[in-house]
């Protein structure tokens, strides 16, 4: 499968919101509920901020949201802090018990 | 809480082996099944696969299958992930994570660098 789309970079200054778009096909996001976001800051691992395309985790922040519409997926970061800048990847489900990540968003705080 | 350990840093020669371990804490090993990603260096993360801990049978994602294997040691609740016939492109951050709900990863082990080099 190919990788979900998303743009290679994304800015905005503290309080701004931002959303990071995730495309992929009628195969993978716009046929499956099972849409994730994730952030990785340097030198760590991923973690996981959104699942199941809107829904948050427990103790994550509420200034991170996600929706879909077709086949692209999107995170919202509003009240953006310096803590966000991170990079962001989205994944989905794309049939046979496969998974298909994004190529990754990096976010920068100005 | 619930936590998954990894291996530590492995150089290895090129053609030679390497066998990555992911233990399990803080839950019921078998009820949740196990992923593999690989990330390679200023790369974004790639899917290898899933292993299901319950009956042990793996999945591979196309470009994982071969040189790859997924394997499971209940009685230490630890999962492993052994590569074969190591290239200089097999050299990456290898991370294991849960797969909490359907295709959902959480929590992620803290990654387990893998150097391939003469």
């Amino acid at each position: 499968q190919s990788a979900l789309t998303q743009p290679a970079s994304v800015s905005g200054s503290p309080g701004q919101s931002i959303t990071i778009s995730c495309t992929g096909t009628s195969s993978d996001v716009g046929a499956y509920k099972y849409v994730s976001w994730y952030h990785q800051h340097p030198g760590k691992a991923p973690k996981l901020i959104i699942y199941d395309v809107s829904n948050r985790p427990s103790g994550v922040s509420n200034r991170f949201s996600g929706s879909k519409s077709g086949n692209t997926a999107s995170l919202t970061i509003s009240g953006l802090q310096a803590e966000d800048e991170a990079d962001y990847y989205c994944t989905s489900y794309s049939g046979s018990t496969t998974l298909v990540f994004g190529t990754g968003t990096k976010v920068t705080v100005l | 809480q619930v936590q998954l350990v990894q291996s530590g840093s492995e150089l290895k020669k090129p053609g030679a082996s390497v066998k990555v371990s992911c233990k399990a804490s803080g839950y019921t090993f078998t009820s949740y099944g196990m992923n593999w990603v690989r990330q390679a260096p200023g790369q974004g993360p790639e899917w290898m696969g899933w292993i299901n801990t319950n009956t042990g049978n793996p999945t591979y994602a196309q470009g994982f299958t071969g040189r790859f294997v997924f394997a499971l040691d209940t009685s230490v609740n630890t999962a492993y992930l052994q590569i074969s016939s190591l290239s200089t492109e097999d050299t990456a951050v290898y991370y294991c994570a849960r797969d909490s709900r359907y295709f959902v990863f959480d929590p992620w082990g803290q990654g387990t660098l893998v150097t391939v080099s003469s």
